[in-house]
Order: C-alpha cells, then structure tokens, then sequence
C-alpha cells in the first residue's frame, strides 16, 4: 500500500520569506500525486497536481511543486509567503490499486506565516 | 456552479447512538469519497461510490457504512457511535474518481460523540 510522510507537522516562517514544504511517498511504478490546502473550518482545496510531462509544476497563489522520480518526491515551494498562506497543506499520492485510484494523503503541515 | 454541500455542519451525539451524514456532490459528478480526519490519525479513506455501487473501501470496521443514490448524492451512517468516531467528515467529489481526476472537498460535518 502507498505511504505519504510529510516530514514537518508545522512549518513557521515569516512574512515574504520562502518556504519549502517536504513530501516523500512510497515507491510506486505508476503514481498522480497532489497538494492541498485546507483553512481553517474549510474542505481542501486543490493547489496543484502532478499527472505527466514537465517536473515542475505550477498551481494556485504562487505555489510551485518539482516532482522527483529517483527521490520519490514532491516538495510544494513558494517563493514569498503572506499572511494569508497560513493553513493546513496536505501532500496526496494517487496509486492503481484494483483498477481504480485510491489517495492516500500525509498527516499534513501547518504552515504558520508569522508579520 | 454549486460546490460540495455537506449536512449537517455540526453535530453532537451520545456514545451508542447513530448518525447520517449527507453529501450532494458537484453536479455531474458522479464519484463520492468520504475521508474521516483527526488530528492524530490526519485523512483517513473510508469508501467510495460510483454510480450507486461502493467501488472502494478503506479499513474501517462494519459500523461505517454509506450509499449512493441515483442523483449521485451520498449519504454515510456510523452505528454504535464510540467516542473515537469524533471528528471532521468531509465529502469529495469528481467526475469519474479516476486518479488524474480533481476531487472537490466538502466543508466536512464535525461529528462530536459524548
């Protein structure tokens, strides 16, 4: 069965700094993979999704995603975060199990954007 | 066009009782999954319907239970409720439930077992 580690639970960094939040999932021949955000007393909200093609990926409100197949990753990056970026980000793997795509999501990181 | 619509959003109950959740997925789409998240256990996978047929199912035990209807609407139910069952239930929804496919995510109904 596919695992997803999201290394950090929490993630604090300042206004209009970097940020990098870290996925790894076990190895699979065939995988879609997918971040979410989730404020607070909301659903998830899709922000980007890996299917083929080029390793960079780019989603909604400035995040970015580089898949890396020898690594098995997909860390979710932004370059300048605000204050409204804080919530919940969940990494998610699709994998074909029994013909049909089951997602098994990461614990999740909270990203905490402090002025 | 309308989204995800989960009800109710709130909801208490007593250890023992039993519970309906519903979910009225995005028109057209005809997959629902239902995701229980806690904070130590994070989004668990419960099932999936598809055209009013459970296609997938994840390791919950018998209590969980849910149905489709032809409208595409879900409903879940957890029997016997058990203080464990506390927490937030969200709704997704796609067009086929295929893995390349975006799922749209509920607001999710707290459930609070007493």
């Amino acid at each position: 069965a596919q695992s997803v580690t999201q290394l950090d639970s929490q993630v604090p960094v300042f206004e209009e700094a970097p940020v990098e939040l870290r996925c790894n999932y076990s190895s699979s021949v065939s995988v879609y993979l997918f971040w979410y955000v989730q404020y607070p007393n909301q659903g998830l909200q899709l922000l980007l999704k890996y299917l083929s093609g080029s390793t960079l990926v780019k989603g909604i409100n400035g995040f970015e995603a580089e898949f890396n197949k020898s690594q098995t990753s997909f860390h979710l990056r932004k370059p300048s975060v605000h204050i409204s970026d804080t919530a919940e980000y969940f990494c998610a793997v699709s994998d074909k199990s029994g013909g049909s795509y089951i997602p098994t999501f990461g614990r999740g990181t909270s990203l905490i954007v402090h002025p | 066009k309308a989204g995800v619509t989960q009800t109710p959003r709130y909801l208490i109950k007593t250890r023992g009782q039993q519970v309906t959740l519903s979910c009225s997925p995005i028109s057209g789409h005809r997959s629902v999954s239902w995701y229980q998240q806690t904070p130590g256990q994070g989004l668990q996978f419960l099932f999936e319907y598809f055209s009013e047929t459970q296609r997938n199912k994840g390791n919950f035990p018998g209590r969980f239970s849910g149905r489709q209807f032809s409208n595409s609407r879900s409903e879940m139910n957890v029997s016997t409720l058990e203080l464990g069952d506390s927490a937030l239930y969200l709704c997704a929804s796609s067009l086929d439930g295929g893995g390349h496919t975006e799922a749209f995510f509920g607001q999710g109904t707290r459930l609070t077992v007493v």
